[in-house]
C-alpha cells in the first residue's frame, strides 16, 4: 500500500520569508506520479504540479519550486518570498497506475499561514 | 479554460434525507472521480468512472451510489444521510491514465454538504 507523509501540520511565516513544505512518500511501485495541491480557505483544490517517477528534474514556476529526490522518497515544495495569498493548506499526493486506478493518496496536509 | 463544474455548491439536508450532487468534467476528460473531505482531514477517494463504467471503488458507504452518464457528467447519490456525512465533496476529472501525460487530476470547487 502507498502512503504520503506530511510531517508539518502547521507552519507560520512572516511575509517575504522562504518556506519549505516537506513530503515523504512510500510505494513499492516503480511507476508513480506525485502531485501538490493548494486548498485556500475558500475550499477548492488547486492543482500545482505533477511529477512522474522517472523525472527527477527539479522544477521552478515563479516563486514555487519543487525538489524531487527518489533516494529519500521526498518531493518537497518551496515557496520563495512568501505572500499572504499563499496562506492555505497544501496537500502532497501520490498516484500509482498499477492496479491503482489513478486514485490519489493524499498526505494529511500542511497548513501554511503567512502573516504581515 | 473550462474547469470541473459541481452543483450545488452548498446544501443542507436533514438526517435520513437524500442528496444528489452533480459533476460536469472538463471537456474531453473521460474519467471522473469523487472524493470526500471531512473537516480538517485530507480528501478520501470514494469512487471513479471511466467511459461510464465504474473503474475503482474506495471507502464509499453502501448508502451512496454514483454513475456516469452518456454525456460524461456524473452524479453522486447519498441516501439515509447521517450527521457524519457532513463534508466537502469533490468531483475531479482526468484523461484515462494510460494515455501518456493525461492523468493530471483536476478538481472542482466542491460541494459543501451539511447534515442537520
Amino acid at each position: 500500500a502507498q502512503k504520503v507523509t506530511q510531517a508539518q501540520t502547521e507552519i507560520s511565516v512572516v511575509e517575504k520569508e522562504d518556506v519549505t513544505l516537506d513530503c515523504v512518500y512510500e510505494t513499492r511501485d516503480t511507476t508513480y506520479y506525485l502531485f501538490w495541491y493548494k486548498q485556500p480557505p475558500s475550499g477548492e483544490l488547486v492543482f500545482l504540479i505533477r511529477r512522474n517517477s522517472f523525472d527527477e528534474q527539479n522544477e521552478i514556476s515563479g516563486r514555487y519550486s519543487w525538489n524531487f529526490q527518489k533516494s529519500t522518497s521526498s518531493f518537497n515544495f518551496t515557496i520563495t518570498a512568501s505572500q499572504v495569498v499563499d496562506s492555505a493548506v497544501y496537500f502532497c499526493a501520490l498516484v500509482i497506475l498499477t492496479g491503482g486506478g489513478n486514485k490519489l493518496t493524499f498526505g494529511t496536509g500542511t497548513q501554511l499561514k503567512v502573516e504581515l | 479554460a473550462a474547469g470541473v463544474i459541481q452543483s450545488p455548491r452548498h446544501l443542507i439536508k436533514e438526517k435520513r434525507e437524500t442528496a444528489t450532487l452533480k459533476c460536469y468534467p472538463i471537456p474531453r476528460h473521460d474519467t471522473v472521480y469523487w472524493y470526500q473531505q471531512g473537516p480538517g482531514q485530507d480528501p478520501q477517494f470514494l469512487i471513479s468512472f471511466y467511459e461510464k463504467m465504474q473503474s475503482d471503488k474506495g471507502s464509499i458507504p453502501d448508502r451512496f451510489s454514483a454513475q456516469q452518464f452518456s454525456d460524461y457528467h456524473s452524479e453522486l447519490n447519498m441516501s439515509s444521510l447521517e450527521l457524519g456525512d457532513s463534508a466537502l465533496y469533490f468531483c475531479a476529472s482526468s484523461l484515462e491514465p494510460s494515455r501518456g501525460s493525461g492523468n493530471t487530476i483536476y478538481f472542482g470547487e466542491g460541494s459543501w454538504l451539511t447534515v442537520v
